[in-house]
């Protein structure tokens, strides 16, 4: 197990729904991730939060809303999506060193979305 | 932002040393080159890492040349298990998180 945890592992949602996503590690980390997997493309980066603080944001559209409580949790809150959101989201962490240089992230099994 | 590149599929067979290349070209100074293998149903799991020359691990080695525009990713005597999709990220913490994966190499492993 890699010791990050994703819920629901399947989703199926309309276009009118609200929805969130779940993620929580048990490695002790101080980074996550969330990521867009669609079939045949590169992963995706959506947002990095460190150290609690989000540090990244890749022209992600609004209707994906991250929040992290707290360096266990993270949640990917979902509003009016489209159907080319449908994808697999996964989760990861990583220790964000002191020399800022190097990292190890570690996913979860991801949630698979389909929007109707 | 480095662009990463790499074969589509491979095939090979057990028992065999099985070489992936990925091709960065545009890879900045304080960028890492790290490998993942995602199964089916699974999110990507961390194979090896490294800055240049060579690095070995238990389950992979790590070629990367002087100008760091390509790295190889070397499995030695594949199994069945190893058949899965092999990732390419280049980019590190330093890069603010500017993490560029590449599209993946299907690799089969033949009996």
């Amino acid at each position: 197990e890699t010791g990050v945890t994703q819920t629901p592992r399947h989703l199926v949602m309309g276009m009118t729904n609200k929805k969130s996503l779940k993620c929580e590690q048990h490695l002790g980390h101080n980074a996550m991730y969330w990521y867009k997997q669609s079939a045949k493309k590169p992963l995706e980066l959506m947002f990095v939060y460190s150290l609690e603080e989000r540090v990244e944001n890749n022209s992600v559209p609004s209707r994906f809303s991250p929040e992290c409580p707290n360096s266990s949790h993270l949640f990917l809150h979902l509003h009016t999506l489209q159907p080319e959101d449908s994808a697999l989201y996964l989760c990861a962490s990583s220790q964000d060193g002191g020399d800022r240089s190097s990292y190890e992230q570690y996913f979860g099994p991801g949630t698979r979305l389909t929007v109707t | 932002l480095a662009k990463t590149t790499q074969p589509i599929s491979m095939d090979s067979y057990e028992g065999q040393e099985v070489n992936i290349t990925c091709s960065h070209n545009n890879i900045a100074t304080n960028d890492y080159i790290t490998w993942y293998q995602q199964f089916p149903s699974q999110g990507p799991r961390f194979i090896i890492q490294g800055y240049k020359t060579k690095v070995t691990n238990e389950v992979a080695s790590l070629f990367i040349p002087a100008d760091r525009k390509s790295s190889t990713l070397s499995l030695p005597r594949v199994s069945l298990s190893d058949t899965a999709v092999y990732y390419c990220l280049v980019g590190g913490m330093d890069s603010n998180y500017q993490l560029i994966w590449g599209a993946g190499t299907k690799l089969i492993i033949k009996p």
